[in-house]
């Protein structure tokens, strides 16, 4: 099993541009979410999904959107990019949202 | 919310210490998870541990549910231990809230 995997690594964007950040898991996992760490700081969550077809959102939601059609994948859209979304984003997954959460790398964006 | 907070902040030992990074939390929990966030950002699970004992190697957790706090012990600590150790706790409806972590440096 590759696990959780996230593309790109890193992405630089200027602002105003839009992008989408990917993730996928193999481990056939209900629950999936998106997380950003900003320097010093816990991670604080983006969105979740508890399943294909349902999301939700987490503690900092705005500028972000999600979908989730498939099980495996759970992308992250950045519309209008602003200096503000500068972060690392972490992508996890868990078989429920109370059970152990496994983490992607992270992607390392950064908006100018 | 629920507030997660993390003592010391930061923590500087010489390899062979041992440790206790501490955890302590507002509410009552579902989940309670310790992660070590390695020097190049990788967020590896150390524990799932929402009450009880658990070990692995050199490294032990114990939750305290009722008093709600958790402890994580290093013993023997070797340089590859150093990092951020961050705890995370579930309350309810499925959002994982991150503690600020600590931060430890293990010197040769």
């Amino acid at each position: 099993n590759a696990g959780v995997t996230q593309t790109p690594k890193f992405q630089v964007l200027k602002t105003g541009q839009s992008m989408t950040l990917q993730c996928a898991q193999d481990m056939n996992h209900e629950y999936m979410s998106w997380y950003r760490q900003d320097p010093g700081m816990g991670l604080r969550l983006i969105h979740y999904s508890v399943g294909a077809g349902i999301t939700d959102q987490g503690e900092v939601p705005n500028g972000y959107n999600v979908s989730r059609s498939t099980t495996e994948d759970f992308p992250l859209r950045l519309l209008l990019a602003a200096p503000s979304q500068t972060s690392v984003y972490f992508c996890a997954s868990s078989p429920s949202g109370t059970e152990t959460q496994y983490f992607g790398p992270g992607t390392r964006l950064l908006v100018l | 919310g629920i507030q997660v907070e993390q003592s010391p902040p930061d923590l500087i030992l010489q390899e062979g210490a041992n440790s206790t990074l501490r955890c302590n939390f507002s509410d009552s929990v579902n989940n309670l998870q310790w992660f070590h966030q390695n020097p190049w950002g990788q967020l590896i699970n150390l524990f799932y541990i929402p009450s009880g004992t658990k070990q692995n190697g050199r490294l032990s957790a114990t939750t305290v549910a009722t008093e709600r706090y958790s402890l994580l012990y290093i013993s023997s600590s070797q340089t590859t231990d150093s990092g951020v150790y961050f705890c995370a706790v579930i309350q309810g409806a499925q959002k994982l809230v991150f503690g600020q972590g600590t931060r430890l440096t293990i010197n040769p």
